[in-house]
């Protein structure tokens, strides 16, 4: 069964670093999402993104946030300058149509030191 | 009042026996209700997927929207200690907003 891949799985990184968290949704899917869970908190919605464009993103996703799909099959997170709040699980999610469910990933742990 | 509320639980029941998870919401325009189960530590796994109002089946799985109480549950029947998991619930609008907004999550644990 196709499956949403994430690497890596655990990123550590210090204050004030870039960080790139790399997703291979699944291979017919049009649609592409980032979540963020903070540890013991709700999954939060950062960012969808289709037609190479975001369509919608939520106020987390500052300009400290980016993302891209630089190939047919990978989609990117970028993080420029890390603060210690951006530690949490970053799953990435993917769906075939726009109210289409949404396959996530196992996600990647970030921990900002 | 928060948009999506759910019991945190810990909820913990011996095996056997039925499970009801519930959510509430504050937001009228949701149109699409999933439940999602998370293993410690892994990326959410959906389970069900329902639009609207009504009730879906799924082997033990059963997922009931009331919209009109704002009201979704997930029931497990014959539960198995491999059920053991947090369970969250999922809402989006549809249309153009399709980004899912979840429940904190209900932590459950079979007992064998």
């Amino acid at each position: 069964e196709p499956e949403v891949t994430q690497t890596p799985s655990h990123q550590v990184t210090q204050m004030g670093q870039e960080v790139i968290l790399r997703c291979v949704p699944i291979s017919n899917h049009l649609y592409f999402y980032w979540y963020r869970q903070i540890l013991g908190q709700k999954v939060e919605f950062l960012v969808s993104f289709y037609n190479n464009e975001i369509s919608e993103k939520s106020e987390i996703f500052d300009d400290q946030f980016s993302v891209e799909r630089p190939d047919g099959s990978n989609f990117t997170l970028k993080i420029r300058s890390t603060k210690l709040e951006d530690s949490a699980m970053y799953f990435c999610a993917s769906g075939w149509g726009r109210t289409d469910t949404q396959y996530f990933g196992p996600g990647t742990r970030l921990t900002v030191l | 009042q928060k948009e999506v509320e759910q019991d945190p639980g810990p909820l913990s029941v011996p095996e056997g026996a039925i499970v009801s998870l519930n959510c509430t919401y504050s937001n009228s325009a949701f149109q699409y209700f999933m439940w999602y189960r998370q293993y410690s530590r892994k990326g959410p796994e959906l389970l069900m997927y329902t639009y609207s109002s009504g009730n879906k089946e799924d082997g033990r799985f059963t997922a009931q929207v009331d919209k009109s109480s704002k009201y979704i549950s997930l029931f497990i029947r014959d539960s198995q200690p491999s059920d053991s998991a947090t369970y969250l619930c999922a809402m989006s609008e549809g249309g153009s907003n399709y980004k899912l907004t979840f429940g904190k999550g209900t932590l459950l644990t079979v007992n064998p």
